[in-house]
């Protein structure tokens, strides 16, 4: 079984300020995914990195690939409390019976205040 | 177009009773997931159907968890009987096609169960 390990797992931030949550793991992820999650709802997919070393710009969020595939970073520039939610790393296997199979890391929980 | 549809959104029940829970994918996908979330960690999965098959459960406590997908478009899980480390968020999510590095996953709002 593949893990995930997200850190930190809580962050607690004035608007304006900027953040980065990590997700690293000793395996290899064909692709990872990040999502985020509101109380009461399900996770909402942000993006998909699938080359090693990628970089994808979704307005204030950047997210990274390792270029091991291995790992991944969101960074968050001026948060805004509409930030505020659940942040879900996931990776999709990378092959054999079990390719696309995504496992999740624990989360990290974001507020961003006022 | 529609999203993934869960019902109820929330259930309390006490232990050793039995509880279902209902998804309806979005049109069209063919795989369909059940995962567990227990409050502070990321989804488990629990089950995975393609189309009407099984294709993963490794992960589905058999003793007391079932699933079914009868006809290939909505989906049944079912606990009989409950413990109190039930007690989490079931998430039914459907992808396109179920594989592939792009795999990309669409979630209902899931049903929050307490056993108690």
């Amino acid at each position: 079984t593949q893990l995930l390990e997200q850190s930190p797992q809580f962050l607690s931030i004035q608007e304006g300020e900027n953040l980065t949550v990590y997700c690293n793991s000793s395996s290899v992820f064909s692709s990872l995914q990040w999502y985020r999650q509101e109380p009461g709802e399900g996770p909402v997919l942000l993006v998909t990195v699938v080359t090693g070393g990628e970089v994808k710009k979704l307005k204030r969020l950047t997210f990274q690939f390792g270029d091991a595939r291995k790992d991944s970073s969101l960074h968050i520039t001026a948060a805004q409390p509409g930030d505020t939610g659940l942040y879900l790393c996931a990776g999709a296997e990378a092959g054999g019976t079990s390719y696309g199979k995504l496992t999740f890391g624990q989360g990290t929980i974001l507020t961003v205040h006022p | 177009e529609a999203g993934v549809a869960q019902s109820p959104r929330y259930k309390i029940i006490e232990k050793r009773q039995s509880v279902a829970f209902w998804c309806n994918p979005i049109s069209g996908h063919a795989t369909l997931y059940w995962y567990q979330q227990i409050l502070g960690q990321g989804p488990k999965l629990l089950i995975q159907f393609q189309n009407n098959g099984v294709v993963d459960d490794s992960q589905l406590p058999k003793d007391r968890f079932s699933a079914e997908r009868l006809k290939g478009v909505d989906s049944t899980l079912k606990i009989q009987p409950a413990k109190l480390e039930d007690s989490a968020v079931y998430l039914c999510a459907s992808s396109l096609r179920g594989s592939g590095r792009h795999n990309e996953q669409f979630f209902g709002p899931g049903t929050r169960l307490t056993v108690l």
